[in-house]
């Protein structure tokens, strides 16, 4: 499994854009990387998932460069319902079985 | 939507006691696991079940065993509980390979 390195915490304001960068250099090539958003007392919740360039959908982008070698998030306008624990990770049908969740990145929407 | 329950939102419990966490899953998912989550260290996989009756250990399986008799649930059981073994619990099911999973809401265990 790829190990993965994200930002501890980060602050925003309501409104702008939120981009989380996870790095992940030694990714295999048949790894798949998945964002997970987690509030307080709930259970982590898929966000995205994505082999290359770019995906989007209805809540965030992901942006993968062509060495595969990092990611970044991107959460369009936030809100201050968007505070949460950020979770990237990585890993391919084999390794599905036995996802890492790291620490994830801990965003604070500010008013 | 699937949806993924666990028996208890909170327990509390006594050293020593057997504790057992039940999560139901329904929407006839292959996979089930098992996490507990720790301030500053994430979550950590305690088991896994890929198919009834078949379980392996994932990262921290020391002081929990697990039970899949059935494909829609999977049970969590501390044997003899420990102030060691306060945390949340989460469990999540998938239908396989690295796709999405689909948590529960937790169990909040403390052991005095």
């Amino acid at each position: 499994l790829a190990k993965t390195t994200q930002p501890i915490s980060m602050d925003s304001y309501e409104g702008q854009e939120v981009n989380i960068t996870c790095s992940h250099n030694n990714i295999a090539t048949n790894d798949y990387i998945t964002w997970y958003q987690q509030f307080p007392s709930q259970g982590p919740r898929f966000i995205i998932q994505g082999y290359k360039t770019k995906v989007t959908n209805e809540v965030a982008s992901l942006f993968i460069p062509a060495d595969r070698k990092s990611s970044t998030l991107s959460l369009p306008r936030v809100s201050l319902s968007d505070t949460a624990v950020y979770y990237c990770l990585v890993g391919d049908e084999a390794a599905g079985n036995k996802l890492t969740f790291g620490g994830g990145t801990r965003v604070l929407v500010k008013p | 939507d699937v949806k993924v329950t666990q028996s208890s939102r909170y327990l509390v419990k006594r050293t020593g006691e057997k504790v057992f966490l039940e999560c139901v899953q329904d929407m006839d998912h292959e996979n089930m696991f098992w996490y507990r989550q720790d301030p500053g260290l994430g979550l950590r996989l305690i088991y896994f079940s890929y198919d009834v009756k078949m379980k392996e250990k994932g990262d921290i399986p020391e002081g929990y065993s697990v039970s899949r008799e059935k494909k829609e649930r999977f049970s969590l059981i501390l044997e003899s509980a420990s102030t060691n073994q306060t945390s949340m619990y989460l469990c999540a099911s998938t239908p396989g390979g690295f796709s999405e999973q689909f948590f529960g809401p937790g169990t909040r265990l403390t052991v005095l």
